[in-house]
């Protein structure tokens, strides 16, 4: 298993502001994720952030919204920029076992815009 | 295409009564498959996880699933609802790389 923390835990931010959230793991680990889940909402995958190069975004999310670092195998930032209320979401950091066969899950941060 | 699909949006079940929340998946090839739980303000933790080893699976909190092929099915079960289990349950497919896919989730509600 892997051990995630995330900071913020919550934040009220207010718009046109941007906020950056920190995922540390425990562990090296390959695949680092960042998810979005909006209220009442199941998971959508933001990004992959690679090690090293730029992350790969999802269909419907780009870098200049949401910058992604990902400086070591254990730590990744996700960067919400000029935030609007529709950005008010729970967003995940998750990484995957070294074989590749389950996903961990941080607490998330609950941001909302106003 | 991938997909998962959680039939049950919301379930309510009397505690001490059996749960059952249901989760198909489409896929040609044996997939690995979760159930995570979600409660209020927290995140996603993982109950169980099956990964081509024996077909019943047991996980935390006296949650279990069963995968059945035939059905392209993996229901997550528990006898007896507690008032603890009252959260969102999340069924996750993955197939091949590392493509996670999540279901819509199903809302468990429990009455006392």
């Amino acid at each position: 298993s892997a051990v995630i923390s995330q900071k913020p835990s919550r934040d009220i931010c207010q718009r046109g502001t941007s906020l950056t959230i920190q995922c540390q793991v425990d562990s090296q680990v390959t695949m680092m994720f960042w998810y979005r889940q909006q209220p009442g909402q199941s998971l959508t995958l933001i990004a992959t952030a690679n090690q090293g190069s730029e992350a790969t975004y999802e269909s419907g999310f780009v870098i200049d919204k949401f910058p992604i670092s990902r400086p070591n195998l254990t730590f990744s930032t996700l960067t919400v920029s000029n935030m609007s209320p529709e950005d008010s979401s729970i967003y995940l950091c998750s990484v995957v076992t070294a074989n590749g066969n389950t996903i961990y899950f941080g607490e998330g941060s609950w941001l909302t815009v106003v | 295409a991938q997909s998962v699909t959680q039939l049950d949006s919301h379930v309510s079940v009397s505690e001490g009564t059996p749960v059952l929340l249901r989760c198909n998946y489409s896929s040609s090839y044996s997939p690995s498959l979760f159930w995570y739980v979600q409660h209020p303000n927290k995140g996603l933790q993982l109950l169980l996880k099956y990964t081509s080893a024996a077909t019943l699976v047991k996980g935390i909190n006296g949650f279990e699933a069963e995968f059945k092929k035939s059905e392209t099915s993996f229901h997550l079960t528990k006898p007896s609802a507690h008032m603890s289990d009252a959260a969102e349950y999340f069924c996750v497919v993955r197939y091949t790389g590392n493509q996670f896919y999540f279901g819509t989730g199903t809302s468990l509600t429990v009455i006392p």
